[in-house]
């Protein structure tokens, strides 16, 4: 059964710092990784999709890597700002499902 | 046009009332979805409908009724909820149920009194 983590669950970082966010799976038969953005109380904003044949993605300051076979991926904000302020979630579809198994997200705060 | 449209943004329903949530997309996408999200929990799977038809069933139980009238339109009917049920639930596509991006709606913040 796939299982996703997100670690840290919390992360507080003055503004203008690079950081990362990690996101692990067990199974490492997966189709795709996706990353989510989610601030309080709304939908899911989708950033960065990586298919399993790709190593990965760029948009803007965001950049996801993935790693199939360390069961890996990690999402990397450049220059944070104050509005990168959310909840990101990670997300994998499995060869085997038509299901998105999400991680458990990890909350950012950017201080100005 | 990359957006799923959710109505009604907020709902307020009693135990024995009977009410509809509605998902609309125009993206030509083929595969629709229902999430119920609690409060600082991940999305989870409801349901997946796949060219029109149900694919995926998690287990819900039958007070919560989909139905999927055309490729562009998801229902989530309601009736006789609990009050566990209370949450935000999050209606998605993507082009086909394998790969590709699954886009999200902004959500129904349903609370069951």
């Amino acid at each position: 059964k796939q299982e996703v983590t997100q670690i840290p669950a919390a992360l507080s970082v003055p503004e203008g710092e690079n950081l990362v966010l990690n996101c692990s799976f067990t199974d490492s038969a997966i189709y795709n990784l996706q990353w989510f953005r989610q601030d309080p109380g709304k939908g899911l904003t989708s950033l960065l999709l990586i298919q399993s044949s790709q190593r990965e993605q760029t948009s803007g300051r965001l950049n996801a890597s993935l790693d199939k076979s360390s069961g890996r991926s990690t999402l990397y904000i450049a220059a944070s700002q104050p509005g990168d302020s959310a909840t990101y979630l990670c997300a994998v579809k499995t060869d085997s499902s038509y299901k998105l198994i999400f991680g458990s997200g990890t909350r950012l705060l950017v201080r100005p | 046009d990359t957006e799923v449209t959710q109505t009604p943004k907020h709902l307020v329903m009693g135990m024995t009332n009977k009410k509809s949530l509605k998902c609309e997309q125009h993206m030509g996408h083929r595969a629709m979805y229902w999430y119920k999200q609690k409060a600082k929990k991940p999305p989870e799977l409801m349901f997946v409908y796949s060219y029109e038809k149900l694919s995926i069933n998690e287990s819900v139980p039958s007070r919560f009724s989909p139905e999927c009238p055309n490729s562009s339109l998801l229902n989530l009917h309601l009736h006789a909820l609990q009050p566990e049920d209370s949450a935000l639930y999050l209606c998605a596509s993507s082009q086909d149920g394998r790969g590709g991006y699954a886009f999200f709606g902004q959500g129904t913040r349903l609370t069951v009194v």
